[in-house]
């Protein structure tokens, strides 16, 4: 069973500042998405990556995929408040061209502060 | 282009009751799949349809159905509702099967067992 796991699960950090959110999984796969999500809101796409090396930005964001580790990151550079969200990574298992469906984190509460 | 709706966004039933739940994909997009949110289990893989066909299905019980018609929309069906079925339905298009392609998720069906 594919497991997804993301840490931190609760990050409250000062604008301006640099982190970065961990996503491991447990199974090969080269097909990770990461999402954010307003509070009532639905999930808005931010990043699909699919090879090995993959690295993309966006703004402030910028999301890397290493499938020999199984890991993938989203960093946040010079962080500013608008932010603040909840963000999910969601993994593909491989099945030889079959699709299974997202495995989801169990998603990083970000909080920004002034 | 417009983006995924959901009918209804909001629903409250009694236990022992049935619902279901529309979704219509994005122009063009033929797979749906459909999630559910909870703030326990977070956010699971319900099943995928592509071309009419259910593709695969997550790990709920048989009350779960669903279907999609010939013009791509998507039905989500529960019958003998229990509380436990409380959660926030999210609908996902993408142009063909979960795997290598983006997957937009429209604004969800929050539904009340009461």
């Amino acid at each position: 069973e594919l497991k997804v796991e993301q840490n931190p699960l609760f990050l409250s950090m000062q604008e301006g500042k640099n982190y970065t959110i961990y996503c491991n999984y447990s199974t090969t796969s080269d097909r990770l998405y990461w999402y954010r999500q307003d509070p009532g809101k639905s999930l808005e796409s931010l990043f699909v990556l699919l090879s090995n090396g993959a690295v993309k930005q966006e703004g402030r964001l910028m999301a890397s995929l290493d499938t020999k580790a199984r890991l993938s990151t989203l960093h946040i550079t010079a962080a500013v408040h608008d932010l603040s969200a909840t963000y999910f990574c969601a993994v593909v298992p491989y099945s030889g061209g079959g699709a299974d469906g997202l495995t989801f984190g169990k998603g990083t509460h970000l909080i920004i502060q002034p | 282009k417009a983006g995924v709706t959901q009918t209804p966004r909001y629903l409250i039933k009694t236990r022992g009751q049935q619902v279901t739940l529309s979704c219509s994909p994005i122009s063009g997009h033929r797979s749906v799949s459909w999630y559910q949110q909870t703030p326990g289990q977070g956010l699971q893989f319900l099943f995928e349809y592509f071309s009419e066909t259910q593709r695969n299905k997550g790990n709920f019980p048989g009350r779960f159905s669903g279907r999609q018609f010939s013009n791509s929309r998507s039905e989500m069906n529960v019958s003998t509702l229990e509380l436990g079925d409380s959660a926030l339905y999210l609908c996902a298009s993408s142009l063909y099967p979960v795997g290598s392609y983006e997957q937009y998720f429209g604004p969800g069906t929050r539904l009340t067992v009461t």
